[in-house]
């Protein structure tokens, strides 16, 4: 089957400007994740779907970032404005039931 | 609430030589423990789980993990290094009906050949 999809794969944008990264999860998958990784720490979630409702986002900046999954397929995060400190690896994962998270290759951003 | 802590951002050991990665966890619930392995520029791939049922699971690339309640412990093993086997290791809990998947800050492994 095919993987989790993730685009683009990196991201150069100047500060304050806005910037949306999209994932398409493995087809089936009810869960969906965005974690935030910066340079040399663990993932850090931002929020969880299950189908097109939101479980948990209360690491996500909701004065800048914001995320949807409309029909509970796809999910586009995005970050208006950028800052500085969000340079980071944006990852996408999926997982169907409670078994393992599948995750994409990320999103590589780096704010200027 | 559930956390997880990992014991060294960075492990260095010979190649041949025993891996020991450490991971202990906090859950409310009856966890659910993930090692997952990170190569440069790429996304997590899971080595090994446990769920429920026998403590001692294995996983890719000849490695495994013994879950003891008691200690809170989730300890990933190798018993001898491969060069293949540099990368940064993420231990993970998860628990209870909402499927939250926490991440520990990582261990960087390097292997001296």
């Amino acid at each position: 089957e095919a993987g989790v999809a993730q685009s683009p794969r990196y991201k150069i944008i100047e500060k304050r400007q806005s910037v949306a990264f999209w994932c398409n999860p493995i087809s089936g998958h009810a869960t969906l994740y965005w974690y935030q990784q910066i340079l040399g720490q663990g993932p850090k979630l931002l929020i969880q779907f299950q189908n097109n409702g939101v479980v948990d986002d209360s690491q996500l900046p909701k004065d800048r970032f914001s995320a949807e999954r409309l029909k509970g397929v796809d999910s586009t995060l995005k970050i208006q404005p950028a800052k500085l400190e969000d340079s980071a690896v944006y990852l996408c994962a999926s997982m169907r039931g409670d078994t393992e998270a599948f995750f994409g290759q990320g999103t590589r951003l780096t704010v200027v | 609430a559930q956390s997880v802590t990992q014991l060294g951002s960075h492990v260095s050991v010979s190649e041949g030589a025993l891996v020991l990665l450490r991971c202990n966890y906090s859950s409310s619930v009856p966890p659910y423990l993930f090692w997952y392995v990170q190569y440069p520029n790429q996304g997590l791939q899971l080595l090994l789980k446990y769920t429920t049922g026998a403590t001692l699971v294995k996983g890719i690339n000849g490695f495994e993990a013994e879950f003891k309640k008691s200690e809170t412990s989730f300890h990933l093993t190798k018993p001898s290094a491969h060069m293949s086997d540099a990368a940064e290791y993420f231990c993970a809990v998860s628990g209870g009906s909402n499927y939250k998947l926490t991440f520990g800050k990582g261990t960087l492994l390097t292997v001296n050949p």
